[in-house]
């Protein structure tokens, strides 16, 4: 069955630290894609990233970097010298053909910044 | 180009009574999802309709049903409303229903069950 668990419910660091966003997904399909989404105080997900299964190279863009990890099934979501307007819930979510290319979510992490 | 607009934003009903979600999609974009989304249990999946067909639907009561339109516009409508259905309801579409097509996500509408 597909599944995403992030394990980390709320999380709150001070301004400029690091924060790493745990993301751990089960699927059996061979072919499938990560993503992440940003929830600011508005409500409107906003798409951050997306990864497919044969492409394991960790991607940076900016502040942000994301490692993504077959072995481990996980796919990992670091924000460096992090800033107020970082705070917000964070998704990770799977999509698969099993199931029609159905989106599969986490419960969200909800980092808090503070200043 | 409009993103995916739902209407309304905020909305207030009693128990027992029902209610109809809209959802319009980015121009061109076929496909429209509904989620529920409560504290602590992240987003639940309801339905996908994919050009007017439901192709998925999620483990929801009958209650929960929706429809899309030949313009690709969707309606969700929850009858006989319980205090549980209290939730923001987030609708999301797509070009295509392919693994990696991702979501574009409306502002939700935040449902109030008294």
């Amino acid at each position: 069955a597909q599944k995403v668990t992030q394990a980390q419910t709320e999380i709150s660091v001070v301004e400029k630290e690091d924060v790493t966003l745990d993301c751990v997904y089960e699927t059996r399909d061979t072919t499938y894609y990560l993503f992440w989404y940003k929830q600011p105080p508005s409500g409107e997900l906003v798409f951050l990233i997306r990864r497919n299964s044969f492409d394991e190279q960790n991607e940076i863009s900016g502040r942000y970097s994301w490692n993504f990890q077959k072995s481990t099934s996980s796919f990992n979501f670091t924000i460096t010298a992090s800033q107020v307007v970082d705070s917000a819930v964070y998704f990770c979510a799977l999509s698969d053909s099993n199931t029609g290319n159905q989106f599969y979510f986490g419960t969200g992490t909800s980092l808090t910044v503070i200043p | 180009k409009a993103g995916v607009t739902q209407t309304p934003r905020y909305l207030i009903k009693t128990r027992g009574q029902q209610v109809t979600l809209s959802c319009s999609p980015i121009s061109g974009h076929r496909s429209v999802s509904w989620y529920q989304q409560t504290p602590g249990q992240g987003l639940q999946f309801l339905f996908e309709y994919f050009s007017e067909t439901q192709r998925n639907k999620g483990n929801f009561p009958g209650r929960f049903s929706g429809r899309q339109f030949s313009n690709s516009r969707s309606e969700m409508n929850v009858s006989t409303l319980e205090l549980g259905d209290s939730a923001l309801y987030l609708c999301a579409s797509r070009g295509t229903v392919t693994t990696n097509e991702k979501l574009f996500f409306g502002s939700g509408t935040q449902l109030s069950v008294l």
